[in-house]
């Protein structure tokens, strides 16, 4: 079965700082993986996805996430954050073929950026 | 183009009694499920449909029930509310395979008392 560990429950960190939040998969077979973040009292927006291609995927908002399979990992980073990026966001894989819209999350990691 | 649409924002009911809690799309998308989110546990999947007509349990069905007689529409009803469902509660819908980013609606926080 598939599951996600998002080992961080909170992250907080000083503007303009560098940020990871870390995100181990484990599954048997091929995945797709994915970042989201919700904003207080909003729905998620998903922020960034890796499907296949290049293991470097990037957001439109600076943030970028590596998929490395050996370590079954997908850590999403930001070099300067804002305080705009406080938020909680969430890693989720999926299957990819025919089981590709079942997602699986993890329990969310808490970024507080502070001035 | 409303995108997912989540009805009502704020409930709070007695134990023991029932509701449902309505959920819209309108992107035709095959796939749309409900997820509870708790602190600390991220969003877990209640139920799920690949279409009308079809539904599938997910890993906390329990205590709710779902139908899709329709592709646009996918309610949760809550047949018999219990504390433990004190919840905010998501719908999401996204096509059944390809690009399969699932959009969000804006959340129910129910409060069982």
């Amino acid at each position: 079965a598939q599951s996600v560990t998002q080992l961080d429950s909170q992250v907080p960190v000083f503007e303009e700082a560098p940020v990871e939040l870390r995100c181990n998969y484990s599954s048997s077979v091929s995945v797709y993986l994915f970042w989201y973040v919700q904003y207080p009292n909003q729905g998620l927006q998903l922020l960034l996805k890796y499907l296949s291609g290049s293991t470097l995927v990037e957001s439109i908002n600076g943030f970028e996430a590596e998929f490395n399979k050996s370590q079954t990992s997908f850590h999403l980073r930001k070099p300067s954050v804002h305080i705009s990026d406080t938020a909680e966001y969430f890693c989720a894989v999926s299957e990819g073929g025919d089981s590709s819209y079942k997602l699986i999350f993890g329990s969310g990691t808490r970024l507080l950026v502070r001035p | 183009n409303a995108g997912v649409t989540q009805t009502p924002k704020f409930q709070v009911l007695k134990t023991g009694q029932s509701m449902t809690l309505q959920c819209a799309q309108d992107m035709n998308h095959e796939y749309m499920s409900w997820y509870r989110q708790d602190p600390g546990m991220g969003l877990r999947l209640i139920h799920y449909s690949v279409g009308a007509g079809i539904t599938d349990q997910g890993e906390v069905p329990n205590g709710y029930n779902v139908s899709r007689s329709t592709t646009e529409d996918f309610p949760l009803r809550l047949l018999s509310a219990a504390p433990s469902q004190t919840s905010v509660y998501f719908c999401a819908s996204s096509l059944r395979s390809g690009n399969t980013e699932a959009f969000f609606g804006q959340g129910t926080r129910l409060t069982v008392v």
